[in-house]
């Protein structure tokens, strides 16, 4: 099955601090999807984004599908913004099953 | 919208005991999922459910059954309980295959 993943598996920003987290896979994929798991569990959508860039306020991503990366960037980061960072992919020619990766965790001290 | 709802949110049960969990969704979605997440990892495929009376085998079955009998309902269940299966359960629904999936606050289960 394909491979996903993240770097680094941890990271520690001064807030205020900008951040680059990676996602590496193995194969083709049709839908990849960013979230953030925050310190009670829930886990949260950032971005849908198989291909391309988007932005959202201070997080965007951008998905080279070519090259096999996708890359999620954290500007003017806040404490609000620990917790855990995973990257899934859906393979291409597979029934709809979202493969994780191992996550990145991200803390923010003041 | 509540979106993708789970009960209950917490349980501990012993060892050989059963336990039904119930996923709800008022999205309209195709797509409905059972996932697992252990300490340290990330998320990993117990069924799924591509519409209404269908189900299907994900990456870590065993142990679990899953019913589908409504659109908007997906229920993961436990025979007989064990340890391994101690877990935080999340659900989650998409309108097909290749779409963005949503997912439900999570079931913590902790089998004694």
């Amino acid at each position: 099955g394909i491979q996903v993943e993240q770097s680094p598996p941890d990271l520690i920003l001064q807030e205020g601090a900008n951040s680059t987290l990676r996602c590496n896979f193995s194969d083709s994929v049709n839908n990849l999807q960013w979230f953030h798991q925050n310190p009670w569990g829930q886990l949260i959508n950032l971005f849908y984004i198989p291909s391309g860039t988007k932005q959202n306020g201070r997080l965007s991503a951008t998905t080279v599908a070519t090259e096999r990366y996708s890359l999620l960037y954290i500007s003017s980061s806040q404490t609000t913004d620990s917790g855990v960072y995973f990257c899934a992919v859906e393979e291409g020619g597979t029934a709809s099953k979202l493969t994780f990766g191992t996550g990145t965790r991200l803390q923010v001290t003041l | 919208n509540a979106g993708v709802t789970q009960t209950p949110k917490f349980r501990v049960l012993k060892t050989g005991q059963s336990m039904t969990l119930l996923c709800a969704q008022d999205m309209n979605h195709e797509y409905m999922y059972w996932y697992r997440q252990d300490p340290g990892m990330g998320l990993r495929l117990i069924h799924y459910s591509v519409g209404e009376g269908t189900t299907a085998k994900g990456e870590v079955p065993d142990g679990y059954n899953v019913s589908r009998l409504k659109k908007q309902n997906f229920l993961l269940g436990l025979e007989s309980a064990a340890p391994s299966q101690t877990s935080v359960y999340f659900c989650a629904s998409s309108s097909g295959a290749y779409n963005e999936q949503f997912f439900g606050p999570g079931t913590r289960l902790t089998v004694l």
